[in-house]
């Protein structure tokens, strides 16, 4: 069975990098062809697509984070990763990975989220 | 897109319908979905392409779509069902989704 787990600092101080991980486990993350998905929730806000990668690499991002954001896939290691620079107290938020198999399908397998708050 | 969604809050009894209302700022030919989020819990899909109810979300749940107007109704709401409800618009073509604003709904 397909899961996702969110890991990674809970604390990152102003404008440094914000690293998460995403571990799947139950697929390989080399050879199901699949969207591999960041979404927030800052405090009092609402959900927010920030980013995805498919298998093949390809990246897509929110335009509202520029060039800030960078996703990857470490097939090595079963893992997907997002890297958020220059962060500031607007990129505190609970952060979920995401998967779904297809574009015309909606999310359905989600982390269970973890929280990063910036703050020095 | 983008995506408005209301009511922002919603307090309502056991046993009530409820309807919460999203609309996109253009024609999304249904690619909508409405999902349930806890407090801690990951997000829960409940419907897809505006009115396909998922796999073990009980039949109170229902989604109508109206051009670029779409709708979620609880008909009998359970005291489990509070949370906050989103709608997103999804596609086809392209990996990006947008998100409503969410409606926070009170038992």
């Amino acid at each position: 069975q397909l899961q996702l787990q969110e890991s990674g600092p809970g604390v990152v101080k102003p404008s440094e990098t914000l690293s998460l991980t995403c571990s799947v486990s139950g697929d390989s993350i080399a050879t199901s062809l699949r969207y591999w998905a960041w979404i927030r929730q800052s405090p009092g806000k609402g959900l927010e697509w920030i980013g995805t990668i498919f298998s093949t690499g390809k990246t897509y991002y929110t335009p509202s984070l520029g060039s800030r954001i960078t996703i990857s896939v470490d097939k090595s290691k079963n893992h997907f990763a997002l890297k958020l620079n220059s962060v500031t107290a607007a990129d505190t938020a609970v952060y979920y990975c995401a998967t779904r198999p297809r574009v015309d399908v909606p999310v359905a397998l989600w982390g269970q989220g973890t929280l990063v708050a910036v703050s020095s | 897109i983008q995506m408005s969604q209301s009511p922002s809050t919603l307090s309502a009894f056991v046993g009530d319908r409820v309807t919460i209302t999203c609309r996109a700022s253009q024609n999304i030919n249904n690619w909508l979905a409405w999902y349930q989020h806890k407090p801690g819990k990951a997000p829960k899909l409940l419907i897809s392409r505006a009115s396909i109810l998922e796999s073990g979300v009980p039949s109170r749940f229902s989604g109508s779509a109206s051009g670029t107007e779409f709708t979620l109704t609880i008909s009998g709401l359970q005291p489990d069902d509070f949370g906050t409800y989103y709608c997103q618009q999804y596609n086809s073509y392209s990996p990006m989704y947008t998100f409503g604003q969410g409606t926070k709904l009170e038992i």
